[in-house]
C-alpha cells in the first residue's frame, strides 16, 4: 500500500546549499509531477515526466532540476537554495495510458526551509 | 496559461450546516476534479466529473462540471468535524502538452462544534 512516497518530510536548508527531494512510486504509473503549495496559491506545478527519459517544464521551473532514469522514481534537485524555495513540495503520479481522466495520486509532501 | 478562480478562500461554519464552494475558468477543461488535503497530508481525491452537465454524489458530497466547462461547484451536506481541510478544485486538459493539471487557490474549512 506504499503508493506514491516522498523524502525526507522536513529540511532545513541554507541559502546556496544543494538537496534532492527523492519521489518514488509503487503504481507503474509513467505520470510523474512535482508541484509546490505555498499559502494562498494553491498547488504550482514545477516540473512533469510522461515517462522514463522524459521530462518538461511546468508553470514554475527555475532552480529545479529533474531526471526520470527509472519509471519509479522521479527525484527533485535544489542546485542552489533560495529563501523562495522555502515551500511544501508534493510530488504525484497518475495513470497516463488510453482512457486517463488526470487523476493524480499525491505523496504526504516534503516541507522545506530556506534559510 | 491556464487559470482557475476559487472561492472563497476560506470559511468557518457551524457543524451541521451545508457549504458550498466554486471553480470558474477562463479556459474550457474536459475533466473537473475536487481535492480535498487533510492537515500535514497530500491531497486526495473526492469526486471527479467527466462531462459537462455532470452531477456527481459521494456520500454527503455532491459535484457538478458547469454546462459551459469552464466552471464547477462542491457542495457538502449537513458539515461535521472531519471535513475540516482544504479543498481544491483541478481541471485537466488533453489539450496539447498540458495532461496536468491546473489547480485552483483552495478552500480553507473550519468547522465549529
Amino acid at each position: 500500500n506504499a503508493g506514491v512516497t516522498q523524502t525526507p518530510k522536513f529540511q532545513v536548508l541554507k541559502t546556496g546549499q544543494s538537496m534532492t527531494l527523492q519521489c518514488a512510486q509503487d503504481m507503474n504509473h509513467e505520470y510523474m509531477s512535482w508541484y509546490r503549495q505555498d499559502p494562498g496559491m494553491g498547488l504550482r506545478l514545477i516540473h512533469y515526466s510522461v515517462g522514463a527519459g522524459i521530462t518538461d517544464q511546468g508553470e514554475v521551473p527555475n532552480g529545479y532540476n529533474v531526471s526520470r532514469s527509472t519509471t519509479e522514481d522521479f527525484p527533485l534537485r535544489l542546485l542552489s537554495a533560495a529563501p523562495s524555495q522555502t515551500s511544501v513540495y508534493f510530488c504525484a503520479s497518475s495513470y497516463a495510458g488510453p482512457g486517463n481522466t488526470g487523476e493524480l495520486f499525491f505523496g504526504e509532501g516534503s516541507r522545506l526551509t530556506v534559510l | 496559461g491556464q487559470q482557475l478562480n476559487q472561492s472563497p478562500q476560506s470559511m468557518f461554519i457551524q457543524e451541521g450546516e451545508d457549504v458550498s464552494m466554486n471553480c470558474t475558468s477562463s479556459s474550457i477543461f474536459n475533466t473537473w476534479l475536487w481535492y480535498k488535503q487533510d492537515p500535514g497530508e497530500g491531497p486526495v481525491l473526492l469526486i471527479a466529473l467527466y462531462k459537462a452537465g455532470e452531477l456527481t454524489s459521494n456520500g454527503r458530497l455532491t459535484a457538478q462540471f458547469g454546462i459551459t466547462r469552464k466552471d464547477s461547484f462542491l457542495n457538502i451536506s449537513a458539515s461535521i468535524p472531519s471535513d475540516v481541510g482544504i479543498y481544491f478544485c483541478a481541471g485537466h486538459s488533453s489539450a496539447g502538452s498540458a495532461r496536468q493539471l491546473t489547480f485552483g487557490s483552495g478552500t480553507q474549512l473550519t468547522v465549529l462544534p
